[in-house]
């Protein structure tokens, strides 16, 4: 079974405050991928990677960076949280895609880490 | 327009019911097509592939509209378990090297007793 693992469940902290969200894939995916998701709003892409060291902006950068050291890790950094930055964030892995191979795009989700900046 | 629009709902059914829900996305160079589920406070797992010719998986039916660029999913006898929010998910892939899914906001699905 393939296992995203996130840091933490819920997470409280305070505007201005750098802020670590930690994501471990025990599945080798190549493809790794951080969202937020907002009432209303649904999942939104932040950022993705695609192999270690590589990142591609997502819908909604701002506000945010990665870092993909090992392959297995996925690092989300808000580098000075702000309150509009509360909502559940979901980390996600996949295989390398391949056109016209579906089953290579399954996403597998993370629990989630609800965070919350006062 | 968003890239994928679906009605929020909610649809409220008695147990045993059939419930379709209906989404349509933007980009005409989309290859493949999802739909999730999302139960309350957890995260969104895949409920099934959809593909060009159509594909069942036990009570579930989806369907694909290339022309039209609209996605269905059929749930025949609804169960109180089906209660789930269903996301309609499309691939903007980059070339094969990347897969980037598209979410559509959700559909609010309550089976009632």
């Amino acid at each position: 079974d393939v296992k995203v693992t996130q840091s933490s469940r819920y997470l409280v902290k305070r505007t201005g405050e750098k802020v670590f969200l930690e994501c471990v894939q025990d599945m080798d995916h190549e493809n790794m991928f951080w969202y937020r998701q907002d009432p209303g709003l649904g999942l939104r892409l932040i950022y993705f990677s695609y192999d270690v060291k590589m990142k591609e902006k997502g819908d909604i950068p701002e506000g945010y960076s990665v870092s993909r050291e090992k392959k297995e890790r996925f690092s989300l950094i808000l580098e000075s949280a702000s309150t509009n930055q509360t909502s559940m964030y979901l980390c996600a892995s996949s295989l390398l895609g391949l056109a016209g191979r579906s089953s290579y795009n399954e996403q597998f989700f993370g629990p989630g880490t609800r965070l919350t900046v006062l | 327009r968003k890239e994928v629009e679906q009605d929020p709902g909610p649809f409220n059914v008695p147990e045993g019911a059939t419930v379709a829900f209906n989404c349509t996305y933007s980009n005409s160079a989309s290859q493949s097509f999802f739909w999730y589920r999302q139960d309350c406070r957890k995260e969104p797992k895949l409920l099934m592939s959809v593909y060009s010719s159509g594909n069942e998986d036990g009570r579930f039916t989806a369907q694909l509209n290339r022309a039209s660029q609209y996605i269905s999913l059929l749930i025949r006898d609804s169960k109180l378990s089906d209660s789930a929010t269903y996301l309609c998910v499309v691939n903007v892939g980059y070339g094969g090297a990347t897969n980037k899914l598209i979410f559509g906001t959700g559909t609010l699905l309550a089976v009632q007793p």
